[in-house]
């Protein structure tokens, strides 16, 4: 059974630029959430995706954005970087609706630098 | 805004013993559930045990076991027969009941077992 999986595994960028991450839901699950950890802090929430459409959003940006694709797979994209962007981004895959326990299966992370 | 509060930046335990990582939140809700995750050094998090606050039993799940105290809004995890496995970051975590998909996290506990 294959697990949630993220691509890259490292990152690394320059202030300005524009970045795409890339995940891969758990088999059979259909709703992708994302989040952002900065160093030493617990995850915060970005953004989640069902149904190709962004469901909720947390309080970033708009330089945050998303898309779901219909294979369920999803990608983060990050413009004009900012050194605070700089952390471990995580995954996390959940099946809806009728799965009451919201249970999430995250990924193991892209760790972003940005320079 | 709900919040989730651990007080334990860092706790240790030895081998074999049990330790108690405490775990606290802010909500004007009902209708929620409660997760411990684990994050260990390879990045992954992994739910640990969850809680649905309409469930007055506390959920067990092997050697984890929760205090869940909805009045006083306390959440503690109980590590029993700790292993060298289990060192690594926890994080408590919030998620509101209905239609809004956002997981809060505290800031993590991070957990040292001794030999």
């Amino acid at each position: 059974d294959a697990g949630v999986t993220q691509s890259p595994t490292h990152l690394i960028k320059t202030r300005g630029q524009q970045v795409t991450l890339r995940c891969s839901p758990k088999s059979g699950h259909d709703t992708v959430s994302w989040y952002q950890q900065a160093l030493g802090q617990g995850p915060q929430f970005i953004f989640q995706y069902y149904e190709e459409e962004e469901r909720q959003r947390g309080n970033f940006p708009d330089r945050f954005s998303g898309h779901q694709f219909p294979n369920y797979s999803s990608e983060l994209n990050v413009n004009a970087l900012l050194l605070g962007d700089s952390a471990l981004y995580l995954c996390a895959s959940s099946l809806e609706p009728g799965f009451s326990s919201y249970e999430q299966y995250f990924g193991p992370g892209t760790r972003l630098t940005v320079t | 805004a709900q919040t989730v509060t651990q007080s334990q930046p860092e706790m240790s335990v030895q081998e074999a013993e049990t330790v108690t990582l405490s775990c606290t939140y802010d909500t004007s809700e009902s209708d929620y559930y409660l997760f411990w995750y684990k994050q260990p050094p390879s990045r992954q998090m992994i739910l640990v045990i969850r809680q649905e606050a309409y469930k007055q039993q506390n959920a067990t799940e092997n050697r984890f076991s929760v205090n869940f105290q909805k009045a006083a809004k306390s959440f503690s995890l109980k590590i029993s027969d700790s292993q060298l496995g289990d060192a690594a970051m926890y994080f408590c975590a919030y998620k509101p009941g209905g239609s809004n998909y956002k997981l809060t996290f505290g800031k993590g506990t991070l957990l040292t077992v001794n030999p």
